[in-house]
């Protein structure tokens, strides 16, 4: 069974500090990896990740895959009371006619003034 | 341009009533997906829905639960007898093709349905 695992479950942090969150991931037809952050609404996306070894970045955030490992780290520096919400990881699995998300349950970070 | 627009936000149902939840894309996009975000769990798949076409329905409920995409007007996700499990957020994306390496699909807002 495909399967996303995310870690930790939950995080409390104060401000300026820097987080790292864990994915790591078991699936079939692998296509790419997706991270969104979720404020109590849509999910809104951050990254997606389809080669080893790049890292994304946008702002104080970055990302980097693993396919040999078959994990993703997601990075936010010097953290704000604003990056505060659900943060969820995602694979892309499927075939050429056909694509869905496989998510994660999800890190919730908290972040302290 | 709208994002992806789901109504109700909101909706209480008694136990065995229907659930007409609705979807409309962004302007252009004419794939759909829908997803269910249980209590304290991340969001699972349900279906994937071209124009008219059912694409990949492996994981909808076998029974109670329908979905459609029609040539005009928004996607419907339709559960019938509702129960009180069936409550959650239901959420809905849209893409302009097929999700894929370098096409991103944007969500909506969800609709919360609460069975009472």
């Amino acid at each position: 069974e495909d399967k996303v695992v995310q870690s930790p479950l939950s995080l409390v942090v104060h401000e300026g500090d820097t987080v790292t969150l864990n994915c790591s991931y078991e699936v079939t037809n692998f296509r790419s990896l997706l991270w969104y952050k979720q404020e109590k609404k849509a999910p809104t996306f951050l990254f997606m990740l389809t080669s080893s070894g790049i890292e994304k970045k946008s702002g104080r955030l970055s990302s980097i895959l693993d396919k040999k490992e078959l994990f993703s780290i997601l990075n936010i520096t010097a953290t704000q009371t604003g990056d505060s919400a659900v943060y969820l990881c995602a694979v892309l699995i499927g075939s050429s006619n056909t694509g869905k998300l496989i998510f994660g349950q999800g890190t919730t970070l908290q972040v302290k003034p | 341009n709208a994002g992806v627009m789901q109504n109700p936000r909101h909706l209480v149902r008694r136990r065995g009533q229907e659930a007409r939840l609705r979807c409309s894309p962004m302007k252009g996009h004419s794939h759909v997906y829908w997803y269910r975000q249980l209590p304290e769990e991340g969001l699972k798949f349900m279906v994937y829905l071209q124009k008219e076409n059912i694409i990949d329905e492996s994981g909808m409920p076998k029974e109670r639960f329908s979905a459609e995409f029609p040539k005009e007007g928004p996607s419907i996700l339709r559960i019938q007898q509702v129960v009180r499990g069936d409550s959650a957020a239901y959420f809905c994306a849209s893409s302009p093709y097929m999700w894929g390496v370098n096409t991103e699909a944007f969500f909506g807002q969800g609709t919360r349905l609460t069975v009472v």
